[in-house]
């Protein structure tokens, strides 16, 4: 069965850049995948920032942005703030309905 | 703007079959833009997709749990629910439900209740 894999855990600074990536454990993520990104803090249900692989959700602001990277699907946070410290998780369309989450990302703003 | 509710068990004991309904507002669930799922969250761990419902009935199922899982929709009441049988300790989770869209979308989201397997 296909894993859908993420980074563990990433730094960044305040004011900082940081890519999360989205890949597959066999294989690339493309757009047909509809790659979609959730942040997620202590106690919270996630919450929804980008869908159909750039498509950020209403309200959320532009220093989120998503993309493809070489053979991942990739989410960029740029001028990274402190409330942006939380889990992050992609999800993958697999086809014929099945839909997967990656094992999530922990970032750390420091 | 469509909100969506669980409810059911808290508490559920070793064997039994977890049952939950998720209650939608501010919109119709008969809707055929969406469809309707359920995502689980163990503590401490990640997001783990369960199984979707279609307005016409059609169901999807994550295939690690498609022995045991039935999700269903009541378009009279404006509800979907999971049936998850012969539970364990390892089916302890948050359960959420979303609405479920463009492939791999889960938006909005209802806030989660924790189901605890335990006798």
């Amino acid at each position: 069965q296909t894993v859908v894999t993420q980074e563990a855990s990433l730094s960044v600074s305040p004011g900082g850049t940081v890519t999360l990536t989205c890949g597959l454990s066999s294989g690339s993520v493309s757009t047909s995948y509809y790659p979609s990104w959730y942040q997620q803090t202590p106690g919270q249900a996630p919450r929804t920032l980008i869908y159909n692989t750039n498509t950020r959700s209403s309200g959320v602001p532009d220093r989120f942005s998503g993309s493809i990277l070489g053979n991942k699907a990739a989410l960029t946070i740029t001028g990274a703030q402190a409330n942006d410290e939380s889990d992050y998780y992609c999800a993958l369309y697999m086809g014929s309905g099945i839909s997967v989450f990656g094992g999530g990302t922990k970032l750390t703003v420091v | 703007q469509v909100q969506l509710q669980e409810s059911g068990p808290g508490l559920v004991k070793p064997s039994e079959t977890l049952s939950l309904t998720c209650t939608v507002s501010g919109g119709s669930i008969s809707s055929s833009s969406y469809y309707w799922g359920w995502v689980r969250q163990p503590p401490g761990k990640g997001l783990e997709w369960v199984g979707t419902v279609y307005y016409n009935g059609n169901t999807y199922y994550n295939p690690s749990l498609k022995s045991r899982v039935t999700v269903s929709i009541d378009t009279s009441k404006n509800q979907f629910s999971l049936k998850l049988s012969s539970v364990t300790a390892a089916d302890t989770a948050v359960f959420y439900c979303a609405r479920h869209w463009s492939g791999s979308v889960f938006d909005p989201w209802g806030p989660g209740t924790l189901v605890t397997v335990s006798s």
